[in-house]
C-alpha cells in the first residue's frame, strides 16, 4: 500500500530553532508539494517540485523558509528561524503529473490527485 | 489567481442527502477536485471533474459546470463517518497539478 510519509508527525520547539520536516513521496510520483493548514488560513500551498525541480515557491515566506528535493525519495521544509506564527500543520502531498519523466519515458496520467501524507504538526513556543 | 468560495458549515442527519457548493474564479482552468478531510488526519482524495457533468462513485457524486464556475459534491445516504471537512480544490491551466483550495465545509451528521 504506497503512501506518503512525513516525519516527524509532531515537533515542539522554541522561537529561534530551525526546524526541518522531511517527506517521502509515493515511489514513481514527479511532482511533491509542501501545503501548511491552519484554522484561519486553511490549506495554502508554499512550494511544489516537478521531476525534482523547484516550480513554484511563492507561497514561502523566503527569508525563513526553504524547500529542496535532495534526490526523487526525499524533499524537505526548513525554517530557520522559526517564529511561533509557522505553528501548523504541514502536509506534503506527491503525484504525478503529464510529461517526460527521467527513467520512465512520457507519462499521461487519466487523473491528477495529490495524495497527502499525515502531516507534521508544528508547535513554535 | 483563484477564488473559491464554498459554505462553512452544513448540518444532515443520518441517511439523508447532502450537496455542498463551490463557486470559483480563475485565469485558468484544469480540472476541479474534492478532497475529504476527518479532523487531525490528512486530505483523502474523493472526485475529480475537468468535463461538464456529474461523475457519480458509490454514494459520492461531483457535478461541473465551466461555464457557470460551479461544482458541487453530492453526498447520498449519510452516515456518521460522513462528518469531515469537503475541501474544493481548482487546479491551474496546464497539467502541473498546483491547486488551490477553497476553506473546506464542514459536514455534521447527526443521529
Amino acid at each position: 500500500d504506497a503512501r506518503v510519509t512525513q516525519t516527524p508527525r509532531h515537533k515542539v520547539t522554541e522561537m529561534g530553532q530551525e526546524v526541518t520536516m522531511r517527506c517521502q513521496p509515493i515511489l514513481g510520483h514527479n511532482t511533491v508539494f509542501w501545503y501548511r493548514q491552519t484554522m484561519m488560513q486553511g490549506l495554502e500551498l508554499l512550494a511544489y517540485f516537478r521531476n525534482r525541480a523547484p516550480l513554484d515557491d511563492s507561497g514561502m515566506p523566503k527569508d525563513r523558509f526553504s524547500a529542496e528535493m535532495p534526490d526523487a525519495t526525499l524533499a524537505t521544509l526548513k525554517i530557520q528561524p522559526s517564529e511561533p506564527r509557522d505553528s501548523a500543520v504541514y502536509f506534503c502531498a506527491s503525484g504525478l503529473s503529464s510529461g517526460r519523466v527521467p527513467g520512465q519515458g512520457t507519462i499521461t496520467p487519466t487523473s491528477y490527485e495529490q495524495y497527502f501524507g499525515p502531516g507534521t504538526r508544528l508547535t513554535v513556543t | 489567481g483563484q477564488n473559491i468560495d464554498q459554505p462553512t458549515e452544513m448540518t444532515a442527519t443520518e441517511g439523508a442527502i447532502v450537496q455542498i457548493n463551490c463557486t470559483y474564479q480563475t485565469s485558468g482552468f484544469n480540472g476541479l477536485f474534492w478532497y475529504q478531510q476527518h479532523a487531525g488526519e490528512a486530505p483523502t482524495f474523493l472526485s475529480y471533474n475537468v468535463l461538464d457533468g456529474l461523475e457519480e462513485k458509490g454514494r459520492f457524486s461531483s457535478f461541473l459546470s465551466r461555464s457557470k464556475g460551479y461544482s458541487y459534491l453530492l453526498l447520498k445516504e449519510l452516515q456518521m463517518k460522513d462528518s469531515a471537512s469537503y475541501l474544493c480544490a481548482v487546479r491551474d491551466s496546464g497539467s502541473w497539478g498546483k491547486l488551490q483550495f477553497g476553506a473546506g465545509t464542514q459536514v455534521v451528521v447527526t443521529p
